[in-house]
């Protein structure tokens, strides 16, 4: 089966680096996307890597590894602002997105 | 404003209930989705539509239907509603021409039924 895998929750402290792992297994690959979604609010879109590598984007950055089926997304000089749950997303094969349940990220003084 | 509205924002109904839950759209995105979001789950595609004459089963349509009546208008019908229902709904778009296949979500609409 399809099943994404990402931690359910993290703490991290202002100012910090904070890495959180997605790991998939889907049928095909067409990319993996990150989303960003504060409580209560809609999910905005952070980033999209189909090929293996680093992508940066300010103080974001998502990297891929399609043989080892995994990424991850780091996020730099945290803010309180930053505090909020993402979303991993791998598309498949027919082009359908694989959502993974989200990690909670807290970020302390 | 925003680009994808949808109404209403939050609802409590009760069992057998039909309920509507309608999204609009400004983007001039042919490609809509509807998803409900669950605690602990990810996000689950109900239906897609990719143009107007277009509609797609997804994940879990069992208990929903949909309608679209324009490029900008993908509604989402509960015809009897039932208590597991009860979740955070997200309509979204993309544009088709979009390398990324980016999601543009609405604001969401929090159903509660009784």
């Amino acid at each position: 089966g399809q099943n994404i895998d990402q931690p359910t929750e993290m703490t991290a402290t202002e100012g910090a680096i904070v890495q959180i792992n997605c790991t998939y297994q889907t049928s095909g690959f067409n990319g993996l996307f990150w989303y960003q979604q504060h409580a209560g609010e809609a999910p905005t879109f952070l980033s999209y890597n189909v090929l293996d590598g680093l992508e940066e984007k300010g103080r974001f950055s998502s990297f891929l590894s399609r043989s080892k089926g995994y990424s991850y997304l780091l996020l730099k000089e945290l803010q309180m602002k930053d505090s909020a749950s993402y979303l991993c997303a791998c598309m498949d094969s027919n082009y359908q997105l694989i959502w993974g349940a989200g990690t909670k990220l807290i970020i302390k003084p | 404003d925003a680009d994808v509205t949808q109404t209403p924002r939050n609802r409590i109904t009760k069992t057998g209930k039909r309920i509507m839950l309608e999204c609009s759209q400004t983007k001039g995105h042919d490609r809509m989705y509807w998803y409900r979001q669950d605690p602990g789950l990810g996000l689950r595609l109900i239906y897609y539509s990719f143009d107007v004459k277009d509609i797609n089963k997804g994940e879990i349509s069992d208990g929903y239907s949909v309608s679209r009546q324009a490029q900008a208008k993908f509604s989402l019908s509960l015809e009897s509603a039932i208590p597991n229902q009860t979740a955070l709904y997200f309509c979204a778009t993309s544009d088709r021409d979009r390398e990324t296949g980016e999601l543009f979500f609405g604001e969401g609409s929090r159903l509660t039924v009784l």
